[in-house]
């Protein structure tokens, strides 16, 4: 079946500091990944996304690189600012549908 | 501007009444997408819809109706069978359902039982 596996949070960090959030998938055939960002009462708004193996998404500073060896897809910010502060959601899409992680919550302190 | 829009964003019902959630898209998308979403958690989906007059069951479609009549609109139900309706419920749309494009968002209604 087709699932996705995301870092519990929440995750603090100073402002400057290096992002990681590790996401982990399982997928039948060639899905889509994606990186999305909510914030506080609002929808979901696309980051960024990478459609097949050893694409790299970008966004804001923000990178992904789709592995397909280790089914992988882990979000990276090289220098977080306190306006990043957010739950970030990684989703992949297969066939019909979207499946989505659980969520992440990033807290930048500055 | 091309978007997806919910409406209303907050919504108050009282036990053992049914209320409908409108979603409207302008942007020619054919799939659309209804998620629950509750505290701390990820979206879990409710119902789905490929093209007009045709929709599925998602992972926990108990306690809700759709209908798919005309393309642009996707409107939810939430019926007195559901039990704990208390959540954010967000509308989705997509070009084609899955494959390599994205899914967009309206900005959710908060659904509370009083």
């Amino acid at each position: 079946g087709n699932s996705v596996t995301q870092m519990e949070g929440p995750v603090t960090l100073s402002e400057e500091a290096f992002l990681t959030i590790n996401c982990t998938y399982t997928a039948t055939g060639y899905p889509s990944l994606f990186w999305y960002v909510q914030y506080p009462g609002e929808g979901l708004q696309l980051l960024l996304k990478a459609t097949k193996a050893d694409d790299k998404g970008s966004n804001k500073g923000f990178e992904a690189t789709y592995r397909k060896e280790t089914t992988s897809f882990h979000l990276e910010k090289g220098s977080v600012q306190v306006s990043d502060s957010a739950v970030y959601f990684c989703a992949l899409g297969n066939f019909n549908k979207f499946y989505f992680g659980s969520g992440t919550k990033l807290n930048v302190k500055p | 501007d091309g978007g997806i829009t919910q409406s209303p964003k907050y919504l108050f019902r009282k036990e053992g009444q049914n209320v409908t959630l409108s979603c409207e898209q302008n942007l020619n998308h054919d799939a659309m997408y209804w998620y629950r979403q509750d505290p701390g958690q990820g979206l879990r989906l409710i119902y789905y819809s490929q093209i007009v007059n045709d929709f599925q069951k998602g992972d926990i479609a108990e306690g809700y109706s759709v209908s798919r009549e005309k393309k642009e609109s996707f409107p939810l139900t939430v019926t007195s069978a559901q039990k704990n309706p208390t959540a954010f419920y967000l509308c989705a749309s997509s070009i084609a359902a899955g494959g390599g494009t994205e899914a967009f968002f309206g900005q959710g209604t908060r659904l509370t039982v009083v």
